[in-house]
């Protein structure tokens, strides 16, 4: 069946060093792939979207470009900030379909 | 900012007791999910409703667990005979859905479900 699979954490870096978050998916069709975050005492929250293949999608200084040969999307950011730390997911989902597939998380820690 | 609001925010209960959630989506919002979280996972699908049919349901949906959305409005997710596997955080979402591309699902805090 479809899955995502994430890198495990937790993660920690210092303040303004780089991030990637390696993520790589199972899927039978062509779906979209999402990373939502998750910031403590918060509920979870849409950070980018890709709809198709070699599709990035950005925000908040955060990158992630659907893979389709690879069958990745991982998340990158140049300079991270203490305000990053949280528990980041990656996700999949079919248009045509309601659920969507999140992966494991993995929690991020930015020291200062 | 009336995002998707959840009550309670945290349940303790004793095994074998019943408890109701209750997810307000955001208005206007004609589709609405439940997902389960447990410690250290992503959440998993549940079902979800568009206006007050329920379209879709998990396997993870035992016969222990009935949810509604009477007036395609609030939902409630109910769960019968509380088993202490059950404890997780319950988490709602909503979304209009059109035409087109695919609908952004908003998420709302999550009821925290402790079983005893």
């Amino acid at each position: 069946g479809d899955s995502v699979t994430q890198m495990e954490g937790p993660v920690t870096l210092s303040e303004e060093a780089f991030l990637t978050i390696n993520c790589t998916y199972t899927a039978t069709g062509y779906p979209s792939l999402f990373w939502y975050v998750q910031y403590p005492g918060e509920g979870l929250q849409l950070l980018l979207k890709a709809t198709k293949a070699d599709d990035k999608g950005s925000n908040k200084g955060f990158e992630a470009t659907y893979r389709k040969e690879t069958t990745s999307f991982h998340l990158e950011k140049g300079s991270v900030q203490v305000s990053d730390s949280a528990v980041y997911f990656c996700a999949l989902r079919y248009s045509s379909a309601s659920k969507i597939i999140f992966g494991s998380g993995t929690r991020l820690s930015i020291r200062p | 900012d009336t995002g998707v609001s959840q009550d309670p925010r945290h349940k303790i209960t004793k095994r074998g007791q019943n408890v109701t959630f209750r997810c307000d989506p955001i208005s206007e919002h004609n589709r609405l999910y439940w997902y389960r979280q447990t410690l250290g996972q992503g959440p998993e699908f549940l079902t979800y409703f568009q206006n007050e049919a329920q379209l879709e349901k998990s396997r993870l949906l035992s016969d222990r667990f009935s949810a509604e959305r009477p007036k395609g409005s609030f939902s409630t997710l109910e769960i019968q005979r509380t088993e202490q596997g059950d404890s997780a955080m319950y988490l709602c979402a909503s979304s209009l859905a059109g035409q087109g591309q695919v609908d952004t699902q908003y998420f709302g805090p999550g009821t925290r479900l402790t079983v005893l």
